[in-house]
């Protein structure tokens, strides 16, 4: 089991849809991660956000959006996605941003661009 | 780009120690030595970290040679349950985590 839940597990969609993903922690975590990973590759950072600011981007193109409602969820927007844009999701927090505290990993949003 | 070496793959016999090496030449006095594992179909999981000092906890030890320049994380009784992929990362206050191609860790029965 996992305190960082991630929603849904699978998404497949066409390049024109928009769509979300959700990421859930109650551990009190001010910092909060999206990666991305490809099949048999390791993550790669994509956005962190620092207290609900965004604080990392790491180059990221426009079609990713991502967003931090509150200090417990974070969202990635998607729109407009390319068949290279399939991969594992993963999102990360840890208790405060900078501070040498081990990430916690959900599992993933598995996600199949047509 | 990451800053540690591992071998790409390892084989292990259930029951037995595992001992996965890691090579960090160029680390900071300021940063941590991490180690993540990656189970099929699951995120990363938190296994144990230190800076100096050898540490243990209940899933595994860390040993840490006394110039830095190297680790080596120890599963005491490997189970098939161990098999994964496991990352050494280095983390020194900033808020990214890069990580490297990691070692895939078999274990045999």
């Amino acid at each position: 089991d996992t305190e960082v839940t991630q929603t849904p597990k699978h998404l497949v969609m066409g390049m024109t849809n928009k769509k979300s993903l959700k990421c859930e922690q109650h551990m009190g975590h001010r910092a909060m991660y999206w990666y991305k990973q490809k099949a048999k590759k390791p993550p790669e950072l994509m956005f962190v956000y620092s207290y609900e600011k965004l604080s990392i981007n790491e180059s990221v193109p426009s079609r990713f959006s991502p967003e931090c409602p509150n200090s417990s969820l974070l969202n990635l927007h998607l729109h407009a996605l390319q068949p290279e844009d399939s991969a594992l999701y993963l999102c990360a927090s840890t208790l405060q941003p900078g501070s040498n505290q081990p990430q916690h990993f959900g599992d993933g949003t598995r996600l199949s661009i047509l | 780009d990451a800053k540690t070496t591992q071998p790409p793959s390892m084989d292990c016999a259930e029951g037995r120690a595992a001992n996965l090496p890691c090579n960090h030449s160029t680390i900071s006095g300021n940063e941590y030595v991490y180690w993540y594992r990656q189970i099929h179909s699951q995120g990363p999981q938190y296994i144990i970290h230190g800076l100096k000092n050898n540490e243990t906890n209940e899933m595994a030890s860390l040993i840490i040679t006394e110039d830095r320049k190297s680790s080596t994380l120890i599963l005491p009784h490997a189970t098939l349950r161990d098999t994964a992929v496991y990352y050494c990362i280095l983390q020194g206050g900033s808020e990214k985590l890069v990580f490297g191609k990691g070692t895939k860790l078999t274990v045999n029965p």
